[in-house]
């Protein structure tokens, strides 16, 4: 089955403590790419990937690092998060061609206290 | 200025009727393509419809169409016979192909869709 997968899908954690939140997609996409959801601002993007090694800023990249080493693999990695880093967070993928649409990951809910 | 502008407040529909869901747009590219995603209470965003800035016809899927208006630089989502599973939240948003080439979506805020049986 064609899919995004993210893990973990829930965790809370506190100020400062170093976490990463896999994402990894099975259907040889080149582009993959971090949102996060808030209340009543949609969903902004965070980073973005082309390609393998190909990685850059949405518009709310601070506080956030991510790396693409295999084309499946698109970690999202807070170094010291904060409580503004309580959100809702999306991976998504798609081809460069068609289909247009974006896959998305099921969400991960980070709290941080 | 808001590139995807979504002002409807909570909407409600009786099962088995239309909804529209209202939708505009702002971009100065020539190429940009619009979509519509659902996400109920679960969380999970759901692809439901997608339309290029040069489609002649409107999207349809299912249940589901894009009433596209260039010039009003509107996309409006029609859902036609409302069932209790659209109870949900939905999203427009927009891919720009000339000045967003890094393939980001742009989102609107929402609008949340109560269907009553």
């Amino acid at each position: 089955e064609a899919q995004v997968t993210q893990n973990p899908r829930y965790l809370i954690t506190v100020t400062g403590k170093k976490l990463t939140v896999t994402c990894s997609q099975n259907m040889n996409h080149e582009y993959m790419s971090w949102y996060r959801q808030d209340p009543g601002l949609g969903l902004r993007q965070i980073y973005y990937s082309m390609n393998v090694e190909v990685t850059d800023k949405g518009d709310v990249p601070e506080g956030y690092k991510v790396s693409r080493k295999e084309k499946r693999n698109f970690p999202l990695i807070l170094e010291s998060p904060s409580p503004n880093q309580t959100s809702l967070y999306f991976c998504a993928s798609r081809a460069s061609g068609s289909p247009p649409e974006q896959y998305f990951g099921p969400g991960t809910r980070l709290t941080v206290t | 200025a808001q590139k995807i502008t979504q002002t409807q407040p909570g909407m409600f529909v009786q099962e088995k009727e239309a909804v529209t869901l209202d939708c505009t747009y702002d971009t100065s590219d020539q190429s940009y393509g619009l979509f519509w995603y659902k996400q109920p209470s679960s969380g999970e965003m759901i692809f439901l419809i997608y339309q290029g800035s040069y489609d002649e016809q409107n999207a349809t899927e299912g249940r589901y169409s894009l009433n596209f208006q260039k010039a009003r630089k509107s996309a409006n989502l029609v859902i036609s016979a409302s069932q209790l599973g659209d109870s949900a939240m939905y999203f427009c948003a927009m891919r720009e192909f000339e000045t967003g080439a890094n393939s980001k979506l742009t989102f609107g805020k929402g609008i949340t869709l109560s269907v009553r049986p």
